[in-house]
């Protein structure tokens, strides 16, 4: 079964660069999930969406980050302007509704470098 | 507002001895809880959860987590660990009736010496 897929894995780009990350969920989950892992902050929670709407985005840093999900197949996080610190790794995660008890599965994230 | 909380950054056991990474939790109703694995340069994998019913909860790779409601605890166990179960180890909860959002604890890294 294909799990999630993340593009690109690496991104390597200079500061006050557009930057977009993309995502296709599992076929069939109704969440998507959007989360960023620092060394310092651990696993922080962006935005999440259900059935393609943004629920949460409390978590998304600032104005240059935006994320949408156009449709239930694929989504993208943008970041513009980029700045170093924005460098981390981004994942995305898919999940069933059920009754909010089915796990979220992961895909193999996005590594950014922003210099 | 729920929260998670691993006590140890680390845990160091040799090959064939128990392994144990610890969990606790904080919701203001009933919780679930999982527990994920992260290998290097990898995503989180899940490993096994708590809805409701038995207190023991087995899941993959030999592992199984135990949930004790009275010291909000949800330790991950495995009886004789592997070279190859040397990761980072996360718990996470979701408050029942909250929205679907998941609570990750700091992650536990544990190394199993041969």
């Amino acid at each position: 079964d294909a799990g999630v897929i993340q593009s690109p894995r690496h991104e390597v780009t200079e500061m006050g660069q557009e930057v977009t990350l993309r995502c296709k969920p599992i076929s069939g989950h109704d969440y998507l999930f959007w989360y960023r892992q620092t060394m310092m902050r651990g696993l922080e929670l962006l935005i999440y969406f259900n059935n393609n709407v943004p629920i949460d985005d409390s978590g998304m840093p600032e104005d240059r980050f935006s994320a949408k999900m156009p449709n239930a197949s694929f989504s993208t996080l943008k970041i513009q302007p980029s700045e170093p610190r924005d460098s981390a790794v981004y994942f995305c995660a898919s999940s069933l509704a059920g009754t909010g008890n089915q796990p979220q599965h992961f895909g193999d994230g996005t590594r950014l470098s922003i210099l | 507002a729920q929260s998670v909380a691993q006590p140890e950054d680390q845990v160091n056991v040799a090959e064939g001895n128990p392994l144990t990474v610890k969990c606790t939790y904080s919701v203001s109703g009933n919780p679930y809880l999982f527990w994920y694995v992260q290998y290097p340069n990898r995503g989180l994998q899940f490993l096994l959860k708590y809805i409701t019913g038995d207190n023991l909860v087995k899941g993959s790779y030999g592992f199984e987590a135990e949930f004790n409601k009275s010291q909000t605890s949800f330790h991950l166990k495995k009886p004789s660990a592997l070279v190859s179960d040397s990761a980072l180890y996360f718990c996470a909860v979701r408050d029942i009736g909250d929205d679907y959002k998941l609570s990750f604890g700091a992650g536990t890294t544990v190394t199993v010496r041969a």
